[in-house]
Order: C-alpha cells, then structure tokens, then sequence
C-alpha cells in the first residue's frame, strides 16, 4: 500500500538557521508533490508544489526538491523565523482529480 | 474571496447522537472535499464532490456517515450514532477543475462523550 513518511519527532531550529524537512514514499509514483503547512486548530495551507519533471522549486524563502529516483523530497526554509513554527505536510499526488493523501507531518519548531 | 469556511467550528455530542457539519466552499470552485484529522496525523480523505456528484467515499466512511452537495455550492457531512471513535478535526477543502491545489476550510473539532 502508499506509504508517506514524515520526520515524526519534532525539529527544534534556531532562528536565522536552515530548516530541512524531508518526505519519502514508497509504493507509488506521484506525478507531483505538495507540501502544506498547517498551524494548532487550523486547516492546512499549501505552500508549493514540485512536478516529477522538475528537481526544484523556489519561492521566496522555501525551497523544495523533488528525486524521483529515491522517491524523497525535501523542504527547506532559509533564515528562519519563530512565525515559520507550524506543521508541515507532504502529499505526493498521482494527478486525476487529485485526491490528496498527506503525510503525519513534520512539526517544526524555530526558536529565538 | 472569503475561503472556505466550515460551521460549527466545534461540537460537543454525547455517544449515539447525530451530528451534521456544513462547508460553504470558495464560490467559483466545483470541487468539494472532506478530510478527517486525528492527532499527530495528516489529514484522511473521506470522500470528494464534482458539482453535486459524490464521486468517490474513503472505506473510512462507514455507513454512518453521508455526505451531500445537493446543488454545487455547499455540503453537509452528518454522522449518525457518533461513536467515541468518531472525535476528530473534520476539514473541507475546495478547488477547481485543473487546478491541483486544494483550499482548506478551518474545520470542525468534534468531541464524542
């Protein structure tokens, strides 16, 4: 069956500092990839979204990467900022109508 | 644009009643799902509108739940018999045809007693 994994512990940062956070999946091939973040008692909000003809994806201080061939991506947030403390979600999407089935989410913490 | 939004945004039931949501999705979008959340997961679909047609319900939907669009716009998901089991954030999401991002409303946290 899909199956999406996430950094299950928390990742604690220091502001300014480079923030990684990595999806892997196995058992599918998705045609592109979204990553959400979702902040304590709201709805996700998405964030970019990377096609598998693309290796990465910039906007302004997010850049994702996308490997097909190890079927990862990967997250990073650059000079980060205790307001990019959230949940990040992964949902890699074989395309149609576009059903998304997430990850349990990475919880980044950014600390002053 | 006023996003989608979600009422009530929490609910506290007692096991064995019926509750019933509501998700007013962003107007122009066509596209209408509904996505259950526990803690410390990521959000589950349970099932998807085109315009008024269910076309598709997660196995995660027992029978106790249904769901509706009955003209395009809004949906309502009710459970019947609320089971403890059923506490959870349920979340609407929206979007268009084409488009593969997904707008999320704020959610609805229901507490089963």
């Amino acid at each position: 069956s899909q199956k999406i994994e996430q950094n299950s512990e928390a990742l604690n940062i220091q502001e300014g500092k480079t923030a990684t956070l990595t999806c892997n999946y196995t058992n599918y091939s998705p045609a592109y990839l979204q990553w959400y973040r979702q902040d304590p008692g709201r709805g996700p909000v998405f964030l970019l979204l990377i096609r598998e003809n693309e290796k990465e994806k910039r906007k302004e201080r997010l850049k994702v990467t996308f490997d097909t061939t190890l079927k990862q991506s990967l997250f990073h947030i650059t000079a980060s900022q205790p307001a990019d403390s959230a949940t990040y979600l992964c949902a890699p999407s074989s395309g149609g109508y576009n059903k998304l089935i997430f990850g349990a989410g990475t919880r980044l913490a950014v600390h002053p | 644009d006023t996003g989608v939004s979600q009422d009530p945004r929490h609910k506290i039931t007692k096991r064995g009643q019926n509750v019933t949501f509501r998700c007013d999705p962003i107007s122009e979008h066509n596209r209408l799902y509904w996505y259950r959340q526990t803690l410390g997961q990521g959000p589950e679909f349970l099932t998807y509108f085109q315009n008024e047609a269910q076309l598709e319900k997660s196995r995660l939907l027992s029978d106790r739940f249904s769901a509706e669009r009955p003209k395009g716009s809004f949906s309502t998901l009710e459970i019947q018999r609320t089971e403890q089991g059923d506490s959870a954030m349920y979340l609407c999401a929206s979007s268009s045809t084409g488009s593969e991002t997904q707008y999320f409303g704020p959610g609805t946290r229901l507490l089963v007693l």
